[in-house]
């Protein structure tokens, strides 16, 4: 059993590139969500899913996009980045987003927008 | 909006101290607040939580405090250990309904042989 994964595991990027990082999970979590990690800013919320079919904005949203079109799956795009964007990026899942359960955070990526 | 905020944001000790952890939360309708700890260059894991309905949990050498009148919470780790060197993100959130996790900015503990 895999849990929960991502790719690519690190990145480096031109500035206006599109770029999707993946995130897979095999635990069939209803709920998923996309963190940005930053010195000093812990754990930012990007978008989460609370279920397949549906996404909601985290703090701070602008700049990407998701989609979660089965339970499984929850890619996260950068339309065209920027050196801002450079961070790592977790993905997590929860087997609910409506009870008290363990968050599984994948391994994250490491981007750099150069 | 809600906002979780921890201190210290570093905390060095010797081995076989004492460490604690401080969090403070606004939103007054949370109740389920997680510990996560995480190694260098690993994924966050789960070390503990605690609900609103009990006051202290523990868990070998770890503990959480959890104070709903004064909207704080803490991190107890006894007999600290080189190991225990990581940083530490408190997190809070509502239950019932669809709820989200809203992360403290992470204390690191570095842990003195």
């Amino acid at each position: 059993i895999a849990g929960i994964t991502q790719a690519p595991t690190s990145q480096i990027l031109a500035a206006g590139r599109r770029m999707t990082l993946r995130c897979t999970q095999d635990m069939r979590h209803n709920a998923m969500y996309w963190y940005r990690q930053d010195l000093g800013l812990g754990l930012r919320l990007i978008h989460y899913s609370n279920t397949a079919g549906t996404t909601g904005k985290g703090e701070v949203p602008d700049g990407y996009s998701v989609s979660r079109a089965n339970t499984d799956d929850f890619p996260l795009t950068l339309a065209s980045a920027v050196p801002s964007q450079t961070s790592v990026y977790f993905c997590a899942s929860r087997p609910q987003a409506s009870s008290y359960n363990e968050q599984f955070f994948g391994p994250g990526t490491r981007l750099t927008v150069l | 909006g809600e906002n979780v905020e921890q201190h210290p944001s570093t905390l060095s000790v010797q081995e076989g101290d004492s460490a604690v952890i401080k969090c403070t939360y606004s939103d007054s309708a949370s109740n389920y607040f997680p510990w996560y700890k995480q190694e260098l260059g690993k994924r966050p894991q789960l070390i503990i939580d605690i609900r609103s309905n009990v006051g202290e949990k523990k868990d070998q050498r770890i503990a959480v405090t959890l104070n709903k009148t004064a909207k704080h919470f803490s991190l107890h780790i006894t007999e600290t250990q080189p190991e225990d060197s990581a940083v530490y993100f408190c997190a809070a959130s509502r239950g019932g309904g669809y709820n989200k996790l809203i992360f403290g900015a992470g204390t690191r503990l570095a842990v003195h042989p």
